[in-house]
């Protein structure tokens, strides 16, 4: 069984551009969650996405957004990107009513 | 919302030695523990999770404990080998519902042979 997959796997952006990641969940999983894993830092959740939908944000603004497709893979977008966005994004995925997570490998976003 | 610390952040031990990782969680309604363990470069990896009816759970030489009264929960690792060296998170999740996990943040641990 395929695991979660991630891409780019790196990806440098120069700060006031846009960033797009793209998520693809275990199949038969339609919960993706998106991380942000910052330099000495733990794991900040950004969104949650199921059938489509956003269900859940965290704390973070508004330039971070994303979608879900009908295949349930997904895209984070982050609009008008500031040098400390630079931080592994990581993807995780569930099946729908689970708590148990998987996750991607990350894409390494870089902002100079 | 729930927050979660984690101790140490950094634990250094000899092989074979075992390895203890404490947690503490703020939300007495959260119900799921989940480890996971990140190798330079890798993807976080789910290695042991326990529920909120179960003191102790073991799969070969990791075992988890948790004490919902103090709302603190264990990872043990015993025997441990220098691929055991990785960072690992613990979290707490299912207070009010929700699926989204509070990580902790992390504790490095390095295994010398």
């Amino acid at each position: 069984e395929a695991g979660v997959t991630q891409s780019p796997t790196h990806l440098i952006k120069t700060r006031g551009q846009q960033a797009t990641l793209r998520c693809s969940p275990i199949s038969g999983h339609t919960s993706v969650y998106w991380y942000q894993q910052a330099l000495g830092l733990g794991l900040q959740f950004l969104l949650w996405y199921d059938e489509g939908e956003e269900r859940n944000r965290g704390n973070f603004p508004p330039r971070f957004s994303g979608r879900q497709f009908p295949n349930y893979s997904s895209e984070l977008n982050v609009n008008a990107l500031e040098l400390e966005d630079s931080a592994l994004y990581l993807c995780a995925s569930s099946f729908r009513g689970s708590d148990v997570q998987y996750f991607g490998p990350g894409t390494r976003l870089t902002v100079t | 919302g729930e927050n979660v610390e984690q101790h140490p952040s950094t634990l250094s031990v000899q092989e074979g030695d075992s390895a203890v990782i404490k947690c503490t969680y703020s939300d007495s309604a959260s119900n799921y523990f989940p480890w996971y363990k990140q190798e330079l470069g890798k993807r976080p990896q789910l290695i042991i999770d326990i529920r909120s009816n179960v003191g102790e759970k073991k799969d070969q030489r990791i075992a988890v404990t948790l004490n919902k009264t103090a709302k603190h929960f264990s990872l043990h690792i015993t025997e441990t080998q220098p691929e055991d060296s990785a960072v690992y998170f613990c979290a707490a999740s299912g207070a009010g519902g929700s699926y989204i996990p509070t990580f902790g943040r992390g504790t490095s641990l390095i295994v010398h042979p």
